[in-house]
């Protein structure tokens, strides 16, 4: 059982575009919303996250947008650049009590063309 | 910097062989955790570890056990390796306590073969 689920599976876009990834979950208990960013023959290492006492959280480029009610959040990485082809993950977790255990989604392969 | 270090980056093993995967972090972390990873179906978690010689099954643990006699070692055994356990594995380790944040930290994987 998924409880976790991303698309697209894959994701090209143009240099400068907007990549916007989506992420939706099941479970309400879940309180950590993370996103990770995997580079070929690497870890995957964390991006960014949100909790969901707020809507939205900016990084840079990097945006995450929740929505509580819908029960769903999204990934937007603006004037994307060729160095952002990855894997992206989405994640949720109950923190504190399930020891910081990742539930992740699919994964989305972007690519970044110059 | 947090180094979670995986002792084979490639393996290739013949079904029904015992495959030890060993993960180590320098980082003093409570916590450590083996996942693995397939094309469109993203991380699954395998097993955890909270402290040392304790273990919880994940969501896939069918086929493996874990060993965690040190607080710095955690490894994932497959006891009679099938083709169907042929993919990349991924360790991480993640600090717990007041103040800890709950980012969790990946070894570079091991990408395992079974024939």
């Amino acid at each position: 059982q998924q409880q976790v689920k991303q698309s697209p599976q894959s994701l090209i876009v143009q240099k400068g575009g907007i990549s916007i990834i989506n992420c939706a979950y099941e479970n309400t208990a879940f309180d950590y919303f993370p996103w990770y960013q995997q580079f070929p023959g690497k870890g995957p290492a964390l991006l960014i996250a949100i909790r969901p006492d707020v809507s939205e959280k900016k990084e840079g480029r990097f945006t995450i947008s929740f929505n509580k009610s819908a029960k769903q959040f999204s990934l937007h990485i603006m004037d994307s650049q060729p160095g952002d082809s990855a894997t992206y993950f989405c994640a949720a977790s109950i923190v504190p009590t399930s020891g910081s255990r990742l539930t992740f989604g699919e994964g989305t392969q972007l690519t970044v063309n110059p | 910097d947090v180094k979670v270090t995986q002792s084979s980056r490639y393996l290739v093993k013949r079904t029904g062989e015992k495959v030890f995967l060993e993960c180590v972090q320098d980082m003093d972390h409570e916590n450590m955790f083996w996942y693995r990873q397939d094309p469109g179906l993203g991380l699954r978690l395998i097993y955890f570890s909270y402290d040392v010689k304790m273990k919880e099954k994940g969501d896939i643990p069918e086929g493996y056990s874990v060993s965690r006699e040190k607080k710095e070692r955690f490894s994932l055994i497959l006891e009679s390796a099938s083709t169907n356990q042929t993919s990349m594995y991924l360790c991480a380790s993640i600090p717990v306590g007041t103040g800890a944040s709950y980012e969790q930290y990946f070894g570079p994987g091991t990408r395992l073969t079974v024939t």
